[in-house]
């Protein structure tokens, strides 16, 4: 059981280049979520999804791009890459959306603008 | 809106000491409270949680109690260990007026533990 996986671990773009960041969850969650973790701040959520086919967005999610056409999956597209990208980005599932309900996460993708 | 503020950091202790974190939070109705851990080069994990007032959560020597009355949920343990070192997030459960909350969590600013032999 992998639990939630993310691809790449490491990534640097130069500005306004795009890429894709994976996510896969083997647990058949229904909630997926991508937060960003800046330096001495806490996670902020970029996007959720409820379920396949339904994603809305979080609290910061200018400049960034989910789609949800399998349970399993959750990938996160930056267009147009900036600097105030450069972040470490983890992808989070669980069971249901109750408001008690643990959140999986994986080990996080670091990603460098320059 | 709702905010979850953390004691600064980071924090060193000598192993054996006790250890405090503190955690305060706003928001509206009753949330679900966390607090999540992340070691060194991995994704968090939940340490423990509590889902109404006065509920104690526990796991692996530390505790939290959810007190509606200082909408405080601090972080305790009597005897930290060199392993306990990671960083530590407290966090709230979003209720929309509706009270779903899509599990979308609230996350202070974490609290980087150092603990020493």
């Amino acid at each position: 059981n992998a639990g939630v996986t993310q691809t790449p671990k490491f990534r640097i773009l130069k500005i306004g280049q795009s890429m894709t960041l994976q996510c896969t969850q083997d647990m058949n969650h229904n909630y997926m979520y991508w937060y960003r973790q800046d330096p001495g701040m806490g996670l902020k959520l970029i996007y959720y999804s409820v379920g396949a086919g339904i994603t809305d967005k979080g609290e910061v999610p200018n400049g960034y791009n989910v789609s949800r056409s399998t349970t399993e999956d959750f990938p996160l597209r930056l267009e147009l890459a900036a600097p105030s990208q450069t972040s470490v980005y983890f992808c989070a599932s669980s069971y249901a959306g109750g408001g008690a309900n643990e959140q999986f996460f994986g080990p996080g993708t670091r990603l460098t603008v320059l | 809106g709702n905010s979850v503020t953390q004691m600064e950091g980071p924090v060193t202790l000598s192993e054996e000491a006790f250890l405090t974190i503190n955690c305060t939070y706003t928001a509206t109705g009753y949330p679900s409270l966390f607090w999540y851990v992340q070691y060194p080069g991995e994704g968090l994990q939940l340490l423990l949680k509590a889902t109404k007032a006065d509920d104690k959560g526990s796991n692996k020597g530390f505790e939290a109690t959810y007190r509606k009355e200082t909408t405080s949920f601090h972080l305790e343990k009597g005897s930290v260990q060199v392993s306990d070192s990671a960083v530590y997030f407290c966090a709230l459960s979003h209720l929309s007026s509706g009270g779903t909350s899509y599990g979308k969590l609230t996350f202070g600013q974490g609290t980087i533990l150092t603990v020493h032999p």
